[in-house]
């Protein structure tokens, strides 16, 4: 079963900062683009960031650009997400999710991991 | 960044019934339009790649189409086991977004 459970999730002040994990099973990890989603309450999904298969190339939203890093170690067949100086507006499920390169679709997912700021 | 809007935000209806979401994106897209379906407490799931395909083990009362600007997904048969958010996303840019979502109910 292709699975990807996240973990690291918590209870943070503002400013603070919290490292997330993505491990992946039943699948080969290398082979995918690796992503960050996150649903704040209440609101809609929003993509947060995204890792090449080699790690070669990233890419963010605008809002967490110089405070967020995507990372992943593909000989542990894990993700991360290396978050710094949060913020309230932080406060999110977040998801780790493949994305299908030819595709172009998110087409693995994990159930999430909570992330809360606040003061 | 391509903005997408969904229509309606939420709508109720009952087992059986068609039913239809909207999705209208801010600017031209080719065809990388996808639908996802996400139940409280689960991962989301997508349901629609590339404005048409149906991806593997999704029923097929599950369909979609458009081109452009608009593009809806469409239930053709509504089962209670629908009740979820569902949400279309473009892959058109490399910001990739998301719509704000459609909460269906099933009476």
């Amino acid at each position: 079963e292709m699975q990807l459970v996240e973990s690291g999730g918590g209870l943070v002040q503002p400013g603070e900062s919290l490292r997330l994990s993505c491990e992946a099973s039943g699948f080969t990890f290398s082979s995918y683009w690796m992503t960050w989603v996150r649903q704040a309450p209440g609101k809609g999904l929003e993509w947060v960031a995204k890792i090449k298969q080699d790690g070669s190339e990233k890419d963010y939203v605008e809002s967490v650009k110089g405070r967020f890093t995507i990372s992943r170690d593909n000989a542990k067949d894990s993700l991360y997400l290396h978050m710094n100086s949060l913020r309230v507006e932080d406060t999110a499920v977040y998801y780790c999710a493949t994305f299908h390169s030819y595709d172009r679709c998110f087409d693995i997912w994990g159930r999430g991991t909570l992330v809360t700021v606040s003061p | 960044d391509i903005q997408m809007t969904q229509s309606p935000s939420s709508l109720s209806a009952y087992v059986g019934d068609r039913v239809t979401i909207t999705c209208r994106a801010s600017q031209t897209i080719d065809t990388f339009l996808n639908w996802y379906q996400h139940k409280p407490g689960n991962a989301p799931r997508v349901l629609i790649y590339r404005t048409s395909r149906l991806q593997e083990g999704v029923p097929s009362r599950f369909t979609a189409s458009g081109s452009g600007t608009e593009f809806a997904l469409t239930i053709t048969s509504l089962k209670s086991e629908d009740s979820a958010s569902y949400f279309c996303q473009q892959s058109d840019s490399t910001s990739l977004t998301f719509g704000q979502g459609t909460k269906v109910e099933v009476k």
